[in-house]
């Protein structure tokens, strides 16, 4: 059981919206910067959102990221096939003094 | 270029030990913590070790305490994981992973793979 929690997969149409939702707590979420991960096939994670909604160079802005209270989200616009990939949320647990993830969600562009 | 280069991965029997490695290249390697994480076949990402800077602080998952030891050569510009009393369990992709700030993990190596099987 992952720490952060994620819908497991979300789908949408090419050129359509969607987003991601990823739950924690005070001891994460509620307390630290979220980071958001993109893993395409075979390949390994790239950051792609950091400290909550900034995006490093080379992330298209049809990506952007929120933050609310335990919650955070992930949104992707324009749709492309080359956005289909696994998304992980990630941050600090104080707590538990240790990174966490969220389960990951596959994202299926129809 | 920045670079991350994991090595030492290979097929280990239950109860055996293996010891990873972590090249960096293109930046400043003693002035970043640096985490491993894991990934099972088709399954999530687990994060397994932390180290700061210089190596002062280490932190680990609970499914590795007592087990791994995880260490870095900041001269040699090189991380390390020592992996002992291997389970099953711990066959995964590890890759290694800079730490910048607000705890995003922000330069990745392309993984090596562990494989403990009889």
């Amino acid at each position: 059981q992952s720490v952060l929690t994620q819908p497991p997969s979300v789908s949408a149409a090419p050129g359509q919206k969607v987003t991601i939702s990823c739950s924690g707590s005070s001891s994460n979420i509620g307390n630290n910067y979220v980071s958001w991960y993109q893993q395409l096939p075979g390949t390994a994670p790239k950051l792609l959102i950091y400290e909550n909604n900034k995006r490093p160079s080379g992330t298209p802005d049809r990506f952007s990221g929120s933050k609310s209270g335990t919650s955070a989200t992930l949104g992707i616009t324009g749709l492309q096939t080359g956005d289909e990939a696994d998304y992980y949320c990630g941050t600090w647990d104080s707590s538990l003094s240790a990174v966490v993830f969220g389960g990951g969600t596959k994202l299926t562009v129809l | 270029e920045v670079q991350l280069v994991e090595s030492g991965g290979g097929l280990v029997q239950p109860g055996g030990s293996l010891r990873l490695s972590c090249a960096a290249s293109g930046f400043s390697f003693s002035s970043y913590s640096m985490n491993w994480v894991r990934q099972a076949p088709g399954k999530g990402l687990e994060w397994v070790s932390s180290i700061s800077y210089s190596g002062s602080y280490i932190f680990y998952a609970e499914s590795v305490k007592g087990r791994f030891t995880m260490s870095r050569d900041n001269a040699q510009n090189s991380l390390y994981l020592q992996m002992n009393s291997l389970r099953a369990e711990d066959t995964a992709v590890y890759y290694c992973a800079r730490a910048g700030d607000g705890s995003r993990l922000d330069i990745w190596g392309q993984g090596t793979m562990v494989t403990v099987s009889s």
